[in-house]
């Protein structure tokens, strides 16, 4: 079945660093990827939908500068955290829809752990 | 506007036990899905079912069963003799026609099976 790959599945930075997560369909080509971020303890809330070749839409609220997303091709989006804080610290998850078929259910990468000291 | 309510934060049962995870939704659309996702401990979500709309027929998959309402516009989750395994977050999720592949998440329930 379509399977999505996330890189890396924890991560420690310093702070005002940046960190780049990736987040790869590996048997199937994903026009559009979504991003979400979990506090502990709580739901998944979307931040931005990476479409390939265009910019990325954003949810009300989330930096567009802070939190940058590249969707060169098909099969890869990347977000970047920009000079992080601890703040930012959170587990972070992207997902994408199977190919031609809208309502599926989205496949999600395994997540990525992320901590700012 | 869709919005999918979980209102059990945290569930603990004893092993064996049988639980029902509640899942409301709000939307206007007349096409919507409904989906049920598992998120263990190590972080991953795992995807457990999706219902459709115009499809009200409960369904059972061996310990997991699932009853959907539309008069009460419910969709919950019951697990019969639950096991130490079964321990994790499980998210009701609703996307619509309207909304394309977006999906709403509930908060979540976290259910602890007790051994």
């Amino acid at each position: 079945g379509a399977v999505v790959s996330q890189h890396p599945s924890w991560v420690i930075c310093k702070s005002g660093t940046s960190v780049k997560i990736e987040c790869r369909s590996l048997d199937f080509q994903a026009t559009t990827m979504f991003w979400y971020r979990q506090f502990p303890k709580q739901s998944l809330m979307l931040m931005a939908t990476s479409n390939e070749g265009s910019k990325a839409t954003y949810e009300q609220g989330v930096e567009k500068d802070k939190f940058l997303i590249n969707h060169a091709s098909l099969t890869l989006s990347t977000l970047t955290v920009t000079s992080a804080h601890p703040e930012d610290s959170s587990f972070y998850i992207c997902s994408a829809p199977p190919p031609g078929l809208l309502n599926s259910p989205l496949h999600f990468g395994n997540g990525t752990r992320l901590t700012v000291t | 506007a869709q919005k999918v309510t979980q209102a059990q934060t945290e569930i603990s049962v004893v092993e064996k036990e049988d639980v029902t995870l509640d899942c409301v939704y709000e939307t206007r659309d007349t096409t919507y899905y409904l989906f049920w996702y598992k998120q263990p401990p190590s972080g991953e979500l795992v995807f457990l079912i999706r219902r459709n709309s115009f499809d009200e027929q409960n369904e059972i998959s061996g310990r997991y069963s699932w009853n959907f309402q539309k008069s009460t516009s419910s969709f919950n989750f019951t697990i019969t003799a639950s096991q130490v395994v079964d321990s994790a977050v499980y998210f009701c999720a609703l996307s619509t026609t309207g909304t394309g592949n977006q999906f709403y998440f509930g908060t979540g329930t976290s259910l602890t099976v007790i051994p």
